[in-house]
């Protein structure tokens, strides 16, 4: 099964910054990666597919990359509605796996 | 619009079946994927399976053989079977679609439905 290491667990941040979550997966997973957004009691939400691309309605201030085993999620400028939590997953194979996530709290 | 709902049992007993209804609308079950999730407090987001657009099913061999879903396309309906049930099963169990550009990621969510295992 390929492993999802996410990085940093919880992350503290101030309106307006510009963030970065890190995922590292245990073998090459060829930029198939999505992210997800996911608020205390809703479920997860997709942002990002295929490691770079934006979902539809998602903001532009999103962004992701990478390739190989090593992939980001950036976010700029953060505004109130970004304090969350966020999961990487794998969707190269299956099983279908999900990093522990981090998450995203006002400083 | 895009919808889908999840109902089942808050509570389930150890060593019984939980079973899952998952309703959709918006879209057809007969051109996208469906796909099932956990959250739970030991192992986090976990992929459990999917049925294809044709019917065909496949599962996280985590849940080895006691795990099935099935689907009624006439009542746009998906519906998830676990048996011999553990209180590590304890989670909020989720249904979602797989996407347009990929079936292995998921686009549309349910709002989930809470399982407790426990006698």
């Amino acid at each position: 099964d390929i492993q999802m290491t996410q990085s940093p667990a919880s992350l503290s941040a101030s309106l307006g910054e510009t963030v970065t979550i890190e995922c590292l997966a245990s073998e090459d997973i060829y930029d198939i990666l999505a992210w997800y957004q996911q608020k205390p009691g809703k479920s997860p939400q997709l942002l990002i597919y295929d490691a770079s691309s934006l979902h539809t309605g998602v903001p532009s201030r999103f962004s992701g990359s990478g390739s190989g085993t090593q992939y980001s999620l950036k976010i700029n400028s953060l505004q109130p509605e970004d304090f969350a939590s966020y999961y990487c997953q794998n969707g190269l194979s299956a099983p279908l796996t999900f990093g522990s996530g981090t998450k995203l709290e006002i400083k | 619009q895009v919808q889908l709902k999840e109902t089942g049992p808050g509570l389930v007993q150890p060593t019984q079946t939980l079973s899952i209804t998952c309703t959709v609308s918006g879209f057809s079950l007969t051109s996208y994927y469906m796909q099932w999730v956990r959250q739970t407090p030991g192992k986090g987001l976990e992929w459990m399976g999917f049925i294809r657009s044709g019917g065909s099913t496949e599962y996280n061999s985590e849940f080895k053989s006691r795990l099935s879903i099935s689907r009624d396309t006439s009542k746009n309906q998906v519906f998830l079977k676990m048996n011999s049930l553990k209180t590590e099963d304890t989670g909020v169990y989720y249904c979602a679609r797989g996407s347009d550009s990929s079936y292995n990621y998921f686009d549309y969510w349910g709002q989930g439905v809470m399982v407790t295992v426990s006698s």
